[in-house]
Order: C-alpha cells, then structure tokens, then sequence
C-alpha cells in the first residue's frame, strides 16, 4: 500500500551495530504497528502506538525501540543487532473502527539480515 | 487470549470454491473475526471481517455459526492468483486490540 512506506527496504548488518527502520504513512491513522515475521511463521507484534505519546510492547519487544515522532512516523529501533533478528519486518496503521475491529494498512516490508 | 487455530496448508484446483475453517474457542463477546490475505514478500492485506451469520463482499464470504466459536472463510471459484497466505484474527479486546496474526493457510491453487 503505497500509503504506507519503509526504509530501507532490505539491509544487511553486522552483529552488534545499531539499527534503525522507518515507517511513515498518509492515511492520516492515529494507530501505528511494527511486526516482525520469520520463514514459515505468522506476523508477531513487536510494539504498537495508538497516538503519538502512546507506545505498547507487543510479544516480542525483547531487543527492540521505538520511537514516534509524529503521527505520521513510527520508528523501530534494534539497539545491538544480532542474527536471531534476521527477518521481515512490516509496519501497519489503523483507525479505530468504533466497534468492530480495526482493518490494518501494511507497508511493503523490510528485509532484515545480520550476519 | 482468543487466540486461533487454522489448517496449515490447502491446495485447490482453478474454479474450485475453498473454504478455509479457523478455531477460536475462547472469542468473547465483543470481538470481531477478520482475514487477511498475504502474499510472498508483501504486507497482508484485509479481505473480510464479521460477527455474526454471514457476510459477503466482492472477494470473499464469511461464515460464523451461532456460538462464534468458529468462522469459515469462503473463496469462490480460486484462480493462481489466490494462492496466498489466509490468516483469521480475533480482535483480543481484553488486552487493548492487538492482534494476532498465527501461522496462517497457506493455499495453493493448481490449474
């Protein structure tokens, strides 16, 4: 969804360096998700915003940051890589949907390799 | 938590109706059942969501029977291109909506 786009798209690290992915969107949502999602596994929740001085742990934040910089960016951090981290990751908003379920918009999605 | 539980893996022959059934035992009143379809090296995407009987849109139909406790989702006649990633979610309303995406149905649709 073009409304919704990370960088970079594909990186490739070292264990031990710091690093940084992007996620920035246009739709204009509030509510903001990193996931992470390994070979043959589903998508895991990493950390989610629901406005800018809102920030939750997901399943899997060990070893993970975030940062929202405003409502439109939402940034997720990995202090010191290391090769357990090698995956994709997506970046999603939503809008509260009252009382159903949010529907998510997903970005194209990062690939990560620390070697 | 309302978590999911979904058949692995599906394979369909072109213009077959596939129906992919996912388990939530534990789904409480409020919540909401929505499928995603994903395919490979792109962010999922939303194809239906219900509560209750039936719903239809374009893409797809949704089924829940009356005690929720299941939903099925239903793909007329597949084409190649459905082949796809399908993941059922049940929005854990207790825990502040987050959601769970499984491991998923991996369908194939072969000509």
């Amino acid at each position: 969804d073009a409304d919704v786009t990370q960088t970079p798209r594909n990186r490739i690290t070292k264990t031990g360096k710091r690093i940084m992915l992007e996620c920035s969107q246009t739709k204009g949502h509030d509510r903001m998700y990193w996931y992470r999602q390994d070979p043959g596994l589903g998508l895991r929740l990493i950390y989610y915003s629901f406005d800018v001085k809102d920030i939750n742990k997901g399943e899997i934040s060990d070893g993970y940051s975030v940062s929202r910089q405003a409502q439109a960016k939402f940034s997720l951090s990995l202090e010191s890589a290391i090769p357990n981290q090698t995956a994709l990751y997506f970046c999603a908003t939503s809008e509260p949907a009252g009382a159903s379920t949010d529907t998510q918009y997903f970005g194209p999605g990062t690939r990560l390799t620390v070697l | 938590l309302a978590k999911t539980t979904q058949p692995v893996s599906m394979d369909s022959y072109e213009g077959q109706e596939v129906n992919i059934t996912c388990s939530h035992n534990n789904i409480a009143t409020n919540d909401y059942i929505t499928w995603y379809q994903q395919f490979p090296s792109q962010g999922p995407r939303f194809i239906i969501q219900g509560y209750k009987t039936k719903v239809t849109n374009e893409v797809a139909s949704l089924f829940i029977p009356a005690d929720r406790k299941s939903s099925t989702l239903s793909l007329p006649r597949v084409s190649l291109s459905d082949t796809a990633v399908y993941y059922c979610l049940v929005d854990v309303t207790n825990t502040g909506n987050q959601f769970y995406f499984g491991t998923g149905t991996s369908l194939t649709v072969i000509p």
